[in-house]
């Protein structure tokens, strides 16, 4: 069964410190993975979307990084914001025919500290 | 332009009663999505239109229904509202298909009781 996992659950840490989330995935065949930041009461927002071929993406303080080949990915948070605190959530699409079936994962929920 | 809106933003039923969300996009958008959220788990889709006069089930869409009105509007609807329906609702859209970023909406906290 095609899953995405992420760790860890959730995450405290100070303002200015840099910070890396996990996700680590069983879906196959790939088609792409994104990161989304979800603010408390609101929808998800689309931080990077990588493709296979693409193992680093940029997003200004947001850097994503992408294995195809252990099926892992990160997502590196430099010098953190209070606005950084969401919840951060691991999207894979499964590439079908018709269409890429997406699975999303359970979010890490990060909390900045002043 | 408002990107994804939903109504209402939040609403409590009671068990057997029935309800409708209306989600619009103002992007011309071709294809929308309703999801639910509950709390440890990762967003599940119930339905998505890959375009308009299409409607197709996807994870979990027992206990639901939906209908694409017109290119811009998607609506979910819960015939008999049960307990287990309570959850946080979204709906998104996005340019194509599956590819291209989804932009979602608010969301919708609905509970059952």
């Amino acid at each position: 069964k095609n899953q995405v996992e992420q760790s860890p659950q959730s995450l405290i840490i100070l303002e200015g410190k840099n910070c890396t989330l996990q996700c680590n995935y069983t879906v196959s065949p790939f088609s792409n993975l994104r990161w989304y930041k979800q603010d408390t009461g609101r929808g998800p927002v689309s931080l990077t979307i990588m493709t296979f071929s693409e193992n680093t993406k940029s997003n200004g303080r947001y850097t994503a990084t992408l294995d195809a080949d252990t099926k892992q990915s990160s997502l590196h948070i430099t010098a953190s914001q209070l606005s950084d605190s969401a919840s951060y959530i691991c999207v894979v699409s499964e590439m079908k025919t018709s269409y890429d079936k997406v699975i999303f994962g359970p979010g890490t929920s990060l909390s900045v500290i002043p | 332009n408002a990107g994804v809106t939903q109504t209402p933003k939040f609403q409590v039923l009671k068990t057997g009663q029935s309800m409708t969300l209306q989600c619009a996009q103002d992007m011309n958008h071709n294809s929308m999505y309703w999801y639910r959220q509950d709390p440890g788990m990762g967003l599940r889709l119930i339905y998505y239109s890959a375009s308009e006069g299409t409607t197709d089930k996807g994870e979990v869409p027992n206990g639901y229904n939906v209908s694409r009105l017109n290119k811009r509007e998607f609506s979910l609807r819960l015939e008999s509202a049960a307990p287990s329906q309570t959850s946080v609702y979204f709906c998104a859209s996005s340019g194509r298909d599956w590819a291209y970023e989804q932009y979602f909406g608010p969301g919708t906290r609905l509970t059952v009781t």
